[in-house]
């Protein structure tokens, strides 16, 4: 099946570690992007990447960092430097960065921090 | 900069009825694109259509159509008849030019419809 997978589903973190949620897409996507849901809100951007070894800061960007060393593939990393990361992630993507163009998304990630 | 406004939190109807969802946005772009995005419980957004801002013509698909008026800087959704399994958050999101494709997400509005 064609789409975006993400994993962990569910991932509890405690205070001061690192966490990396993987996001796979076999859509030979361009473009992929993290977005963070909290509670009662819309999506905001963490990072996306529009080409394999290039990305840019989203509107959220402190305490995360990305790597896009193949096409098909856009871990994010929630570090200790992120004061309140408990909310639901969701990697997207799209044919290319340009305008336009739709952009798709995985199921998403719940990550709790305990 | 660019904002979208969803201003219903939460609807409530009962199956069978018709009911619109707002969204009100703003750019100073004369090029843009609007989308609309459905969320059920599992958590993915499943995407539902994308308008160009020169294309004012309204959409319908099956039990979904959508009213795009410039003039009032509105794209508003309509699920006519309307299915316990349309309960959902749906968003609406725009992407103005030049943002290479970085949506501007509404807050949601969510649907319960009952029985």
């Amino acid at each position: 099946d064609g789409g975006i997978t993400q994993s962990p589903k569910y991932l509890f973190r405690k205070e001061g570690q690192n966490v990396t949620l993987s996001c796979e897409q076999n859509l030979n996507h361009d473009a992929m992007y993290w977005y963070r849901q909290d509670p009662g809100q819309g999506l905001r951007l963490i990072y996306y990447s529009q080409i394999v070894n290039d990305f840019q800061k989203g509107d959220i960007a402190e305490g995360y960092s990305v790597s896009r060393e193949k096409k098909e593939s856009f871990p994010l990393t929630v570090t200790s430097a992120q004061k309140n990361p408990t909310a639901f992630y969701l990697c997207a993507s799209s044919q290319t960065g340009g305008i336009g163009n739709t952009i798709y998304f995985g199921e998403g990630s719940w990550l709790t921090v305990v | 900069a660019q904002k979208v406004t969803q201003a219903q939190t939460e609807i409530s109807v009962v199956e069978k009825e018709d009911v619109t969802l707002d969204c009100v946005y703003e750019t100073r772009d004369t090029t843009y694109y609007l989308f609309w995005y459905k969320q059920p419980p599992s958590g993915e957004l499943v995407f539902l259509i994308r308008r160009n801002s020169f294309d004012e013509q309204n959409e319908i698909s099956g039990r979904y159509s959508w009213n795009f008026q410039k003039s009032t800087s509105s794209f508003n959704f309509t699920i006519t008849a309307s299915q316990v399994v349309d309960s959902a958050v749906y968003f609406c999101a725009l992407i103005p030019t030049g943002t290479a494709s970085k949506l501007t997400f509404g807050t949601g509005t969510r649907l319960q419809v009952t029985l």
